[in-house]
């Protein structure tokens, strides 16, 4: 059965670090997303993504933030900057139009 | 914010079914019902979804009212593997990723 692959399971950066987070996506779906959940609390929406551009973002997803599809495969979030509080499990997701969506098993990141 | 409702916890006995309530009184006619599960800190898994009928897969039913303002996903024979946190979801996203909203879900927990 297709999935959505995220890597690596855990991260750990030290604060003010870049870091990107990769996602690679079922093949034939078309929609994106990255979401994340903190410790203990919802799992909340960071964006969106569609014929290479985003199409939604939430409050949280500001300028530190920034997705890519590089290379039709891979969907990567980068942080530029990282904060303590973006530790976090972060989600990536993919769908086709009208259809349900798939979530990978996450990315750990820890920011120390 | 979410536009369901469900109760916080609820148990039930190994090979039983479970029974898990939602109501979104506020549901638009385009607006499908997702339930998804998570366990642990796991990716969020989907289970199914449905529009005005009832649906059925080898995972779940989903039973939704004739006023489409409540819906109940039933586990016919809840294994000790089914302990999860349990989302319902009411959306019409495809763009529209931040119209899919998890609340805090109902954490049911199967007894041996």
């Amino acid at each position: 059965e297709p999935e959505v692959t995220q890597t690596p399971s855990h991260q750990v950066t030290q604060m003010g670090q870049e870091v990107i987070l990769h996602c690679v996506p079922i093949s034939n779906h078309l929609y994106f997303y990255w979401y994340r959940q903190i410790l203990g609390q919802k799992v909340e929406f960071l964006v969106s993504f569609y014929n290479n551009e985003i199409s939604e973002k939430s409050e949280i997803f500001d300028d530190q933030f920034s997705v890519e599809r590089p290379d039709g495969s891979n969907f990567t979030l980068k942080i530029r900057s990282t904060k303590l509080e973006d530790s976090a499990m972060y989600f990536c997701a993919s769908k086709r139009a009208g259809t349900e969506a798939f979530f990978g098993q996450g990315t750990r990141l820890t920011v120390v | 914010d979410a536009k369901t409702t469900q109760p916080p916890s609820m148990d039930c006995a190994e090979g039983r079914a479970a029974n898990l309530p939602c109501n979104h009184s506020t549901i638009s006619g385009n607006e499908y019902v997702y339930w998804y599960r998570q366990i642990h800190s796991q990716g969020p898994q989907y289970i199914i979804h449905g529009l005005k009928n009832n649906e059925t897969n080898e995972m779940a039913s989903l039973i939704i009212t004739e006023d489409r303002k409540s819906s109940t996903l039933i586990l016919p024979h809840a294994t000790l593997r089914d302990t999860a946190v349990y989302y319902c979801i009411v959306s019409d996203w495809d763009n529209y990723g931040q119209n899919f909203v998890f609340g805090p879900g109902t954490r049911l927990s199967v007894l041996p």
